[in-house]
């Protein structure tokens, strides 16, 4: 297995431009995460999504859409991308809700780093 | 608003010492608290993870103290290695949502020899 991967592994835009984030994972996992991590905040939550056709938002999801069509792939857009989103990007999944009582680890990917000019 | 209050923010322990990091929380319905690794350059990885029906839990030389009527809890590193330098992380998920975890600002560690 793969697990979680992401590309690009790094980026960078200039304000206003739109590119999408990838993330795929061979785990057969239902639910899957989008976080960005900025120094002295940790990880915050975007979006996320508990199966195929199911997104939802999560902590910060202003400038950042989300689908997933399929249940390995769940992409992370930003339509019009500004330098507040200058981030390092994670995307996670796992096979049940974190927390329950299966198998709940949530496995990150690599990582993006993503500058915004 | 920091949901998740973690400190400090940067520890320095000697080799075989006992790192100890801290995390405080407001919600009383968060009900799953999990501990993250991270290296430089990479993802967090799931560490330990404890509910609130248990005051302690411990794998190998880490260990989770949960005290549920102060709502605090911690992470201790027992014997701490060279190769336990990194980030660590303290989240919480609040009981009825599926994945949505909230992270603590993070503890830098370092163990020196």
């Amino acid at each position: 297995n793969a697990g979680v991967t992401q590309t690009p592994k790094f980026q960078v835009l200039k304000t206003g431009q739109s590119m999408t984030l990838q993330c795929a994972q061979d785990m057969n996992h239902e639910y899957m995460s989008w976080y960005r991590q900025d120094p002295g905040m940790g990880l915050r939550l975007i979006h996320y999504s508990v199966g195929a056709g199911i997104t939802d938002q999560g902590e910060v999801p202003n400038g950042y859409n989300v689908s997933r069509s399929t249940t390995e792939d769940f992409p992370l857009r930003l339509l019009s991308a500004a330098p507040s989103q200058t981030s390092v990007y994670f995307c996670a999944s796992s096979y049940s809700p974190v927390g329950g009582w299966g198998t709940d680890t949530q496995y990150f990917g690599p990582g993006t780093r993503l500058t915004v000019l | 608003q920091q949901q998740v209050k973690q400190s400090p923010q940067s520890l320095i322990v000697q080799k075989g010492g006992i790192s100890i990091i801290n995390c405080a929380y407001e919600n009383t319905a968060f009900d799953y608290f999990p501990w993250y690794q991270q290296f430089p350059g990479k993802g967090p990885a799931l560490l330990i993870a404890i509910r609130p029906d248990v005051s302690e839990k411990k794998e190998g030389r880490f260990t989770i103290s949960f005290n549920k009527s102060a709502k605090q809890f911690s992470l201790h590193i027992m014997d701490s290695q060279p190769g336990d330098s990194a980030t660590y992380f303290c989240a919480a998920k609040e009981s009825g949502t599926a994945s949505k975890l909230t992270f603590g600002t993070g503890t830098r560690l370092q163990v020196t020899l």
